[in-house]
């Protein structure tokens, strides 16, 4: 079955320590999000990939970057997690295309990130 | 910019009774809506969608929800819930700009299923 894919599914990190979450597809979606999402609180959006074309939203922290090697694969870097930045982690793709067109969400089953 | 409000942050309702799910967005253009939900440390499921067209959309596990442009309100609907319901819902908007924006979400509603 196609599906977005994040590994792993729990990660602990120390404070401070940099670490790097991943997000697979089988879909061939152009477009991939992450998203941060604390507890008992709506998604909010870090950046995306359309392609290979970063955008990143204004409000995201610079500790927070990404990666997309390939159409397949992106990864949320962390460069120095702090205790603030404990939550579920939600990796989405789309189709993307032309101008304004919309496509829907799909979503990864997200990593749970603890800092110690 | 888009927000989308939902004001209910828990809903009780018992098994086998209807249920509807308020939301309400603010955009400045045609907006583009979804309804996903979300189990316990599980991600994101979408429910339905509504892009244009048809104004009451079906979605999938017996949902509903109606478009009405006038009050600004996309409310999620289901005549008969199931204990297997219990989640927590999102009401989303998406832009139209460039085709890959992120969705602006809702802060959920959390529905209890009472036996």
């Amino acid at each position: 079955d196609a599906m977005v894919i994040q590994n792993p599914r729990y990660q602990v990190t120390q404070f401070g320590k940099p670490v790097t979450l991943s997000c697979s597809q089988t879909l061939n979606h152009n477009v991939m999000y992450w998203y941060q999402q604390k507890s008992s609180q709506a998604p909010k959006l870090l950046f995306h990939y359309y392609d290979k074309d970063f955008n990143n939203e204004a409000d995201t922290p610079d500790n927070f970057q990404s990666r997309r090697p390939n159409t397949s694969f992106c990864f949320l870097d962390i460069r120095s997690p702090g205790l603030g930045d404990a939550a579920m982690y939600l990796c989405a793709t789309s189709p993307g295309g032309l101008a304004g067109e919309i496509h829907e969400q799909y979503f990864g089953p997200g990593t749970r990130l603890t800092v110690t | 910019a888009q927000s989308v409000t939902q004001p209910d942050i828990h809903i009780t309702v018992s098994e086998g009774a209807s249920l509807e799910l308020r939301c309400n967005y603010s955009y400045g253009a045609t907006p583009y809506l979804f309804w996903y939900v979300q189990s316990p440390g599980q991600g994101l499921q979408l429910l339905l969608k509504y892009f244009s067209g048809d104004t009451l959309v079906q979605g999938i596990k017996g949902f509903e929800a109606e478009f009405k442009r006038s009050q600004s309100s996309f409310n999620l609907r289901k005549p008969s819930v199931h204990w297997s319901d219990a989640a927590e819902y999102f009401c989303a908007v998406g832009a139209s700009r460039g085709g890959a924006d992120g969705l602006t979400f809702g802060k959920g509603t959390h529905l209890i299923i009472q036996p």
